[in-house]
């Protein structure tokens, strides 16, 4: 079956600018997380959803970061007036249950290479 | 400050030696660890796990070892094969209410030479 896709793979932009990343977790997963990897760095925790709702945004680095998941399915993580801070790959991972100690494993999107000029 | 750390960048071994990758972590609420792998422009996949309350995992050629006294992990590979060439990455989540959260070290790029 399909995998957790992300879109675009790729985005350039410039400072100060607007941008939404999206994510297509794998059919029936209720849980979906974003995780933000630097260069250099594993992949780090933003954010949490459980169906609809924000479970935990506690890894989000500020107020310019933002995520939805209006549907239980698709998500997309915003990010408003850029920085060059903030390039990186982002990771989107989607798990059937949200509990990993009970073996509940992530699948990882490719994730989206970010750019910020 | 690193929870979960791997202090080798890289690891080079020829194929069908064994490899040991490493990790040390210094949280004590952590229960249940993983290992990813990495492929270029790809996502992690994820390769094995253990939990707290064992010392051993095996899955076919990988061996995931684990030293709670030491705070300690390893996963062995054998025989290592070319196409194990990745970036591997230990992670590791707490118990409870937080357990969906994967706290990953920097990761290990493994080369198997042919």
């Amino acid at each position: 079956g399909a995998g957790v896709s992300q879109t675009p793979s790729n985005k350039v932009t410039e400072k100060g600018k607007y941008v939404e990343l999206r994510c297509d977790p794998i059919s029936g997963h209720t849980a979906l997380y974003w995780y933000r990897q630097s260069l250099g760095q594993g992949p780090e925790f933003l954010i949490y959803f459980q169906g609809t709702g924000a479970a935990d945004d506690s890894g989000l680095p500020n107020d310019r970061f933002f995520a939805v998941r209006p549907e239980g399915s698709v998500s997309t993580l915003k990010i408003q007036r850029t920085e060059r801070g903030d390039s990186a790959v982002y990771l989107c991972a989607s798990s059937l249950t949200g509990v990993a100690g009970g073996g509940d494993t992530q699948y990882f999107g490719p994730g989206t290479r970010l750019t910020v000029l | 400050d690193q929870q979960v750390k791997q202090n080798s960048p890289s690891l080079s071994v020829q194929e069908g030696r064994i490899s040991i990758l490493n990790c040390d972590y210094t949280n004590s609420m952590f229960d249940y660890f993983l290992w990813y792998k990495k492929y270029p422009a790809e996502g992690p996949t994820f390769l094995i796990s253990i939990s707290s309350i064992k010392d051993k995992n095996e899955d076919g050629r990988f061996t995931v070892f684990l030293n709670k006294s030491a705070k300690h992990l390893s996963l062995h590979i054998v025989p290592s094969q070319p196409g194990d060439s990745a970036v591997y990455f230990c992670a590791a989540s707490g118990r409870g209410g937080s357990n969906y959260k994967l706290t990953f070290g920097k990761g290990t790029l493994l080369t198997v030479n042919p």
